[in-house]
């Protein structure tokens, strides 16, 4: 079993919908909570950094992270083709921050 | 700024050559490390250095070595190339002198070993 689970998708949906996109996880050592951006081809972009759990807002993007469930998500709203990509949730413990377990991603495809 | 830079862009080898790839962190950034991305999965951690010390190894054979230099640049060799170690090949790098552990990902490194 991986640490990290993340439904692979694709995930398609119309321009302006509500994406949610989500994470589970077993470690229950994780106490940093990010999600990555990758276009195709591309580098990871850091979209949401969370530490422990709570929601955090930021434009569009609304991330949560429910420690109790081992469970995190990414809310996206008013979706636009311009967020077509792939998304992924990472995570880390507690001192060794900069040692990442990424999920296997989402790819989503937001129709104009 | 600048942000990660990473070189070369792609690279084609064949297996059992070896191969080296190269990291310049933000400036300011002490922290690097190295992922491996296969073609469909998440970035996979291979090393984490922090001022030239390896801080961190993840589940990678010993044909897999990297370093960092007092600039904070590194390099990643891999040895013995095999057909399964073409993957985007990625570096991150990180400013260690705050509470903020948010890691910067370059555009990676295309490796295909044919």
């Amino acid at each position: 079993q991986k640490e990290v689970e993340q439904d692979p998708g694709p995930l398609s949906v119309p321009e302006g919908a509500i994406v949610s996109l989500n994470c589970t996880y077993s470690n229950s050592a994780f106490q940093y909570f990010m999600w990555y951006r990758q276009y195709s081809r591309k580098g990871p972009e850091l979209l949401m950094y969370t530490y422990s759990s709570g929601n955090k807002e930021d434009g569009r993007f609304t991330a949560q992270v429910d420690k109790s469930s081992k469970y995190i998500s990414l809310f996206i709203r008013d979706s636009q083709p311009s967020d077509s990509a792939t998304y992924l949730c990472a995570m880390s413990p507690f001192g060794s921050a900069r040692q990442l377990t990424f999920g296997s991603g989402t790819q989503l495809t937001v129709l104009p | 700024d600048a942000g990660v830079t990473q070189s070369p862009t792609h690279l084609i080898k064949t297996r059992g050559q070896q191969v080296t790839l190269r990291c310049s962190p933000i400036s300011g950034h002490k922290s690097v490390s190295w992922y491996q991305q296969v073609l469909g999965q998440g970035p996979q951690f291979i090393f984490q250095y922090y001022e030239k010390e390896e801080r961190g190894r993840g589940n990678f054979p010993d044909r897999f070595s990297a370093r960092q230099f007092p600039n904070y640049s590194s390099e990643l060799n891999v040895n013995a190339l095999l057909l399964g170690d073409s993957a985007l090949y990625l570096c991150a790098s990180s400013d260690t002198g705050t509470a903020n552990n948010e890691q910067f990902f370059g555009p990676g490194t295309r490796l295909t070993v044919l």
